[in-house]
């Protein structure tokens, strides 16, 4: 029963290099986000996906791109790392409905020197 | 712009104590609130969910709602060490419906 899966767990980065940051759920759901929480903030919503086929911007997109593969894969790239990108990246995914949850993977731990 | 605040804590509330955790938001429209609690180094999980005004119990856990007052809360009885977390207070935004968080209440429960 693995819910949101992301890979990597931990990545460190120079700057100017570029990653690809996998998620996958399990739990046919609809919706799928990706976050990023920094020390004593709470979680900004970076880009979404409402469903299959379609991604909008969230609060902090810049320097960001994303791709909705299927209905189970969100993916988040950085083309070109910068510091201010070190953080904590979470994936969620939902149902759908406005009045559901969503569910967290284990995050993403990004460092960029 | 719509915000969901939180005191950032900590509050340290003795163990078997009654812990008392606050969440105000702006968006009158907001239909659905949830609470999250996140252990250091650890992704949020999900603890309540509350859709109307008045309370929901589950367990330990109370969520209070007041949409009038524009005002959510958890109450956590007979405290334990492992509620130590910190916990975290979403809100759907009624234009979108995606979720507005809070920045997080740090709960220590001492032993």
């Amino acid at each position: 029963n693995a819910g949101v899966t992301q890979t990597p767990k931990f990545q460190v980065l120079k700057t100017g290099q570029s990653m690809t940051l996998q998620c996958a759920q399990d739990m046919n759901h609809n919706s799928m986000y990706w976050y990023r929480q920094d020390p004593g903030m709470g979680l900004r919503l970076i880009y979404y996906s409402a469903s299959e086929g379609t991604t909008d911007k969230g609060e902090v997109p810049n320097g960001y791109n994303v791709s909705r593969l299927n209905k189970r894969e969100f993916s988040l790239r950085l083309e070109s790392a910068a510091p201010s990108q070190t953080s904590v990246y979470f994936c969620a995914s939902e149902a759908g409905d406005s009045n559901q949850p969503q569910h967290f993977g284990d995050g993403t731990r990004l460092s960029i020197l | 712009q719509k915000e969901v605040e939180q005191n950032s804590g900590p509050l340290s509330v003795p163990e078997g104590a009654i812990a008392s955790l606050n969440c105000t938001y702006s968006d009158r429209g907001s239909q659905s609130f949830f609470w999250y609690r996140q252990y250091s180094g650890k992704s949020p999980e999900l603890i309540m969910s509350i859709y109307s005004n008045g309370d929901k119990e589950d367990g330990r856990f109370t969520a209070q709602l007041n949409k009038a007052s524009q005002y959510v809360s958890l109450l956590i009885r007979d405290s334990q060490p492992s509620d130590s977390a910190t916990y975290l207070c979403a809100v759907t935004d009624s234009s979108n419906y995606q979720l507005i968080w809070g920045a997080g209440t740090k709960l220590i429960i001492k032993p």
